[in-house]
């Protein structure tokens, strides 16, 4: 079974650029979450969609924005790049996005490295 | 405010020679423990969940047990290719807010020589 796929592998940009970020989840899974690993750190929560509505926003900008495809894909959106906006961004998807009465396991994929020059 | 810390930030082992890392979180409500392991520039890969105190989870040389303040990753006779980061999350109760949203430590680097 395919795992977590997210595009592209790397990307470059400058400052004050927009980037688009994509992801498909595992199959069945209806929530996706996104996170952001700078170097040396923990991922650090974005967003989390479940059945394409926002249910959690993490501590960023405006300029980060996200949506969820009727086929559970995900976009992350960051307009006005900045230099410190350089990190690998992670995708999870997982069943039910935690509602339910247990934690359920999320499940990253390879990650895109954006590169803000 | 939950908060995850991991210890040690490195860790040098020689082949064979066992040991543990350490998870130490701090949240309103636990609604799960997550260990994680990463190689460079990949994505998170899931080794473990854990949902209650005294419970523990195997597999291969890995051993990630559970107490009300902490877990720990058990290595037994590690081999050169255990060597990555190991990540431990936790997801919290969060009344109000996102209840799916991971909090992660910065990870423990894992070496281990031939």
């Amino acid at each position: 079974d395919a795992g977590v796929t997210q595009s592209p592998t790397h990307l470059i940009k400058t400052r004050g650029q927009h980037v688009t970020l994509r992801c498909s989840p595992i199959s069945g899974h209806k929530s996706v979450s996104w996170y952001q690993q700078v170097l040396g750190q923990g991922p650090q929560f974005i967003f989390q969609y479940y059945e394409k509505e926002e249910r959690g926003r993490g501590n960023f900008p405006d300029r980060f924005s996200a949506r969820q495809f009727p086929n559970y894909s995900s976009e992350l959106n960051v307009n006005a790049l900045l230099l410190g906006d350089s990190a690998l961004y992670l995708c999870a998807s997982s069943l039910v996005g935690g509602y339910a009465s247990i934690a359920d396991t999320q499940y990253f994929g390879p990650g895109t490295r954006l590169t803000v020059l | 405010e939950d908060q995850v810390t991991q210890s040690p930030e490195a860790l040098r082992l020689q082949e064979g020679e066992s040991s543990s890392l350490n998870c130490s979180y701090t949240v309103s409500g636990l609604r799960g423990l997550f260990w994680y392991r990463q190689d460079p520039g990949k994505g998170p890969e899931f080794l473990f969940t854990l949902y209650s105190a005294g419970e523990e989870k195997e597999k291969e040389r890995l051993k990630a047990t559970l107490t009300k303040k902490e877990s720990f990753l058990h290595i037994t006779a590690p081999k050169p290719e255990d060597s990555a980061t190991y990540l431990c999350a936790v997801q919290a109760e969060n009344y109000g807010g996102s209840q799916g949203n991971l909090i992660f430590g910065k990870g423990t680097k894992l070496s281990v020589k031939p």
